[in-house]
């Protein structure tokens, strides 16, 4: 089954903990990226990947990291967690960046992270 | 960078209306402009999308439109149904980037 996973589903750390959240999607594809959603900000972009060891940031890139050295995997990365980053996380996968490879975005199911 | 309005916030129809939401975007150079509906709890799903070279697209109860001399677009749901209920997001993406940015989202009711 085509799908694009997030690990975990909910996470409560405290401030200044690092932690990853993994993304992995099996649909071979090369565009990935994070979103943050938070309530009357709709979802904003945090970084996104055209391929394999090509990242750029999105309009939120403040306090985050990404790596992609799989096709496959897009882990979004808090150095140094605080509480402005408590939100809704999505990853999203497609086919690739050009115009038509973004015309469908594939979303996971979300990471709800509360940092205290 | 792009910016995308998104209006109104919220919307309230009687079963079997219709709901209009617009999104004014900023950057001309935008090409395509999805729409996404997300449901209370669950992932965002693309419901329908339009290329800048179109000024209308439908699908069954669905449409939308875009104007870009004036740089909005708009979603159009027809006879609606308690299951349209949902947050509804738009997006314009393109001008030689790979950003996405999307509008603030309406969350649309559908009184039975």
């Amino acid at each position: 089954e085509a799908q694009v996973t997030q690990n975990p589903r909910y996470l409560i750390t405290v401030t200044g903990k690092k932690l990853t959240v993994t993304c992995s999607q099996n649909m071979n594809h090369e565009y990935m990226s994070w979103y943050r959603q938070d309530p009357g900000l709709g979802l904003r972009q945090i970084y996104y990947s055209m391929n394999v060891e090509v990242t750029d940031k999105g309009d939120v890139p403040e306090g985050y990291k990404v790596s992609r050295k799989e096709k496959r995997n897009f882990p979004l990365i808090l150095e140094s967690p605080s509480p402005n980053q408590t939100s809704l996380y999505f990853c999203a996968s497609s086919l690739s960046g050009g115009l038509a490879g973004l015309e469908t975005q594939y979303f996971g199911p979300g990471t709800r992270l509360l940092v205290l | 960078g792009e910016n995308v309005e998104q209006h109104p916030s919220t919307l309230s129809v009687q079963e079997g209306d219709s709901a209009v939401i617009k999104c004014t975007y900023s950057d001309s150079a935008s090409n395509y402009f999805p729409w996404y509906k997300q449901e209370l709890g669950k992932r965002p799903q693309l419901i329908i999308d339009i290329r800048s070279n179109v000024g209308e697209k439908k699908d069954q109860r669905i449409a939308v439109t875009l104007n870009k001399t004036a740089k909005h677009f708009s979603l159009h749901i027809t006879e609606t149904q308690p299951e349209d209920s949902a947050v509804y997001f738009c997006a314009a993406i393109g001008g030689g980037y790979q950003k996405v940015t999307f509008g603030t989202g309406t969350k649309l009711q559908v009184i039975p």
